[in-house]
């Protein structure tokens, strides 16, 4: 089956970029949409479609893809923006919908 | 404003029969392009989807969980029913459901989510 993985953790100071890669096999040509969960919380969608942001996701927040690689940028990063991010794909051979392990992102 | 609430048990014994039900507003199950996911997340661990049930009344599955699982859909109520048949510890997680749609040729993305239910199976 289709795997995809994501670095456990990242860190930024805030005011930096944050980078979250979620890495599979031609993922470039699948759709990849990305969530943010905080402590307690129910996931939010913040980018759909690789680089679409959701409805009253800040521009700082931005998406982008590569042939093997999709990248969730997190520009003048914030302390509420201490999450952790999903990244989730679907398999059309399999018609599965699948999530990555996630990334922590810790602001410094 | 689109809002989901799941509902159901908190506790369920072993070899029993789960069943949830999301209630929704703010968009309608017969319009074109309207979904209903379930997804579930262990604690400490990534959300995993389990089953969508869509505005033309087809219905797919997680492949691992798919002879277990059954989705209806009460549309005069807003309602849908996830059935997880055979429960055992390792099904212990908090329970979603999330809106879902598309775009034309391109694959479904799930916002937003309820609240969420922890459903602890244990004997």
């Amino acid at each position: 089956s289709y795997v995809v993985t994501q670095p456990p953790s990242v860190s930024a100071a805030p005011g930096k970029t944050a980078r979250i890669t979620c890495e599979g096999n031609n993922i470039g040509g699948k759709s990849v949409h990305w969530y943010q969960q905080k402590p307690g919380q129910a996931p939010i969608l913040i980018i759909y479609y690789d680089t679409d942001r959701a409805s009253g996701i800040p521009e700082r927040f931005s998406g982008s893809i590569s042939e093997d690689t999709a990248t969730l940028t997190i520009s003048r990063v914030e302390a509420g923006d201490e999450a952790d991010y999903y990244c989730q794909v679907w398999e059309s051979s399999t018609d599965h919908y699948i999530f990555g392990p996630g990334s922590s992102l810790t602001v410094l | 404003q689109i809002t989901l609430k799941e509902s159901g048990p908190t506790i369920v014994k072993p070899t029993q029969t789960l069943t949830l039900t999301c209630t929704f507003s703010g968009f309608s199950l017969h319009t074109t392009s309207m979904g209903v996911g379930w997804l579930r997340q262990p604690p400490g661990k990534a959300p995993e989807w389990l089953a969508l049930i869509f505005w033309n009344g087809d219905k797919t599955y997680s492949p691992s969980l798919r002879t277990r699982l059954s989705v209806t859909n009460d549309t005069s109520n807003n309602q849908v029913v996830l059935t997880m048949t055979n429960v055992d510890p390792i099904d212990t997680a908090t329970y979603y459901c999330a809106h879902s749609s598309f775009r034309l040729g391109h694959s479904n993305w799930f916002g937003p989510w309820g609240q969420g239910t922890l459903v602890t199976v244990s004997s």
